[in-house]
């Protein structure tokens, strides 16, 4: 099983500030690679699939990059409604892993 | 517009059974692979298991390997997941999940979820 770590688990920043977060993979997982973002009681909704890919209607403010082991989702400019729990996920091998989560709060 | 939703959780005890359906609107649901996916309370997400849109392919997590059914019908346009023998680390909310079709084994949409809480 793949373990995924992402870092930091807290980011603390202000509207309109740069966010990036990332997640390594304990093995290559190509490009294989999404991104969650998830609010209290909410379900997770998908911002980024295969590492680089917006998901339907998530806005350009989100990005994706990186490949093998090491990737990096940015925001470039943090929105009030960005404040939340962002989890990488991985579907190379069965069964799919995720992170462990970062929280991103309002500093 | 694609909807999701789960019902079926609640509170059993250790070794009990429950049974979670989730009812798919809005999208051609034989044509999707599925998935459950769970969250234990305040914790992280914990991917359990899938099935093809066929039916015909049935993947599980070690954890829950024989002691969880995962089925649909397609005719009703329902996900189930027959959950057995539940311990107290199965307490969880559990997602109906659709595959994203570029890229399986991510998904796209999410049911709300449904709770099971597995206690004495």
């Amino acid at each position: 099983e793949i373990v995924l770590t992402q870092s930091p688990v807290i980011l603390s920043l202000s509207p309109g500030e740069r966010a990036t977060l990332s997640c390594r993979a304990s093995q290559s997982v190509s490009s294989y690679l999404a991104w969650y973002q998830q609010k209290p009681g909410q379900a997770p909704r998908l911002l980024i699939y295969d590492a680089s890919n917006r998901a339907t209607g998530i806005p350009a403010r989100f990005s994706g990059s990186g490949s093998g082991t090491d990737f990096t989702l940015t925001i470039s400019s943090l929105e009030p409604e960005d404040f939340a729990v962002y989890y990488c996920q991985e579907r190379s091998n069965w069964p799919p892993t995720f992170g462990g989560g970062t929280k991103v709060e309002i500093k | 517009e694609v909807q999701l939703v789960e019902s079926g959780g609640g509170l059993v005890k250790p070794g009990g059974s429950l049974r979670l359906s989730c009812a798919a609107s809005g999208f051609d649901f034989s044509t999707y692979s599925m998935n459950w996916v769970r969250q234990a309370p305040g914790k992280g997400l914990e991917w359990v298991s899938s099935i093809s849109g066929s039916g015909t392919y049935i993947y599980y997590t070690d954890s829950v390997r024989g002691r969880f059914t995962v089925s649909r019908d397609n005719a009703k346009n329902s996900l189930y997941l027959q959950i057995n023998s539940l311990r107290a680390d199965d307490t969880a909310v559990y997602y109906c999940a659709r595959d994203l079709a570029a890229a399986g084994l991510a998904v796209d949409y999410w049911g709300q979820g449904t709770l099971v809480t597995v206690s004495s």
